[in-house]
């Protein structure tokens, strides 16, 4: 069985840093494809970042570009997202997800909440 | 603003069958079958419903279907039921500088 656990949210104040950590299992973490997706309190999905089975291939959504880095260890089957100077916008629960082939998000973890607030 | 564009809300009797639009352009939905649907229930993460525009995936009832037509995909839910009652996002493969973009999502409501 597919298993993705988000680690890590908290309450951070603006400016601080937080890193989020996705530990995988049940399935081949090094062959896939994964990805960060948040959602802020009571709005929609908003892609985030996604980084390829090897990091060879990393993208950023606008919003976080220059303060977030996606990033993964295939030993330790985990995935990882650390945000630097974040603002009150980026509260939200962050979710880790991965992509099977050209399906994106076949397999969701159950998200870990972050609220940046004073 | 989302880049593709879902209804609000919709809302249907148990037993009737809906349909949720997401309207994107020909650098999303319309240039690509690589949309994607997924529920979503009050704190829970999201669960794919229908990828490649009209794939089940294992588990999923055959009561969900997608289709497209031009630059708007559907998801389809007959013979509704009341643990239908939940978000729906679509999502689809994009040629923009973003390789994944969501609609705003769409309430169903079971009345």
């Amino acid at each position: 069985e597919v298993q993705l656990v988000e680690s890590g949210g908290g309450l951070v104040k603006p400016g601080g840093s937080l890193r989020l950590s996705c530990a995988a299992s049940g399935f081949t973490f090094s062959s896939y494809s994964m990805n960060w997706v948040r959602q802020a309190p009571g709005k929609g999905l908003e892609w985030v970042s996604s980084i390829s089975s090897s990091s060879s291939y990393i993208y950023y959504a606008d919003s976080v570009k220059g303060r977030f880095t996606i990033s993964r260890d295939n030993a330790k089957n985990s995935l990882y997202l650390q945000m630097n100077s974040l603002r009150a916008e980026d509260t939200a629960v962050y979710y880790c997800a991965r992509d099977v082939l050209t399906v994106r998000g076949a397999d969701w973890g159950q998200g870990t909440l972050v609220t940046v607030s004073s | 603003q989302s880049a593709l564009t879902q209804p609000a809300s919709v809302s249907g009797s148990p037993g009737q069958s809906i349909t949720i639009s997401c309207t994107g352009t020909s650098s999303d939905v319309g240039g690509y079958n690589y949309v994607s649907w997924y529920q979503q229930h009050p704190g829970k993460a999201p669960k794919l419903m229908i990828y490649e525009v009209s794939n089940r995936p294992s588990g999923v009832s055959n009561r969900f279907s997608g289709s497209k037509s031009g630059n708007t995909a559907s998801l389809t839910i007959s013979g509704l039921q009341a643990e239908d009652e939940a978000d729906y996002y679509c999502s689809s493969y994009t040629s923009s500088s973003t390789p994944w973009v969501f609609g705003g999502g769409t309430k169903l409501t079971v009345l």
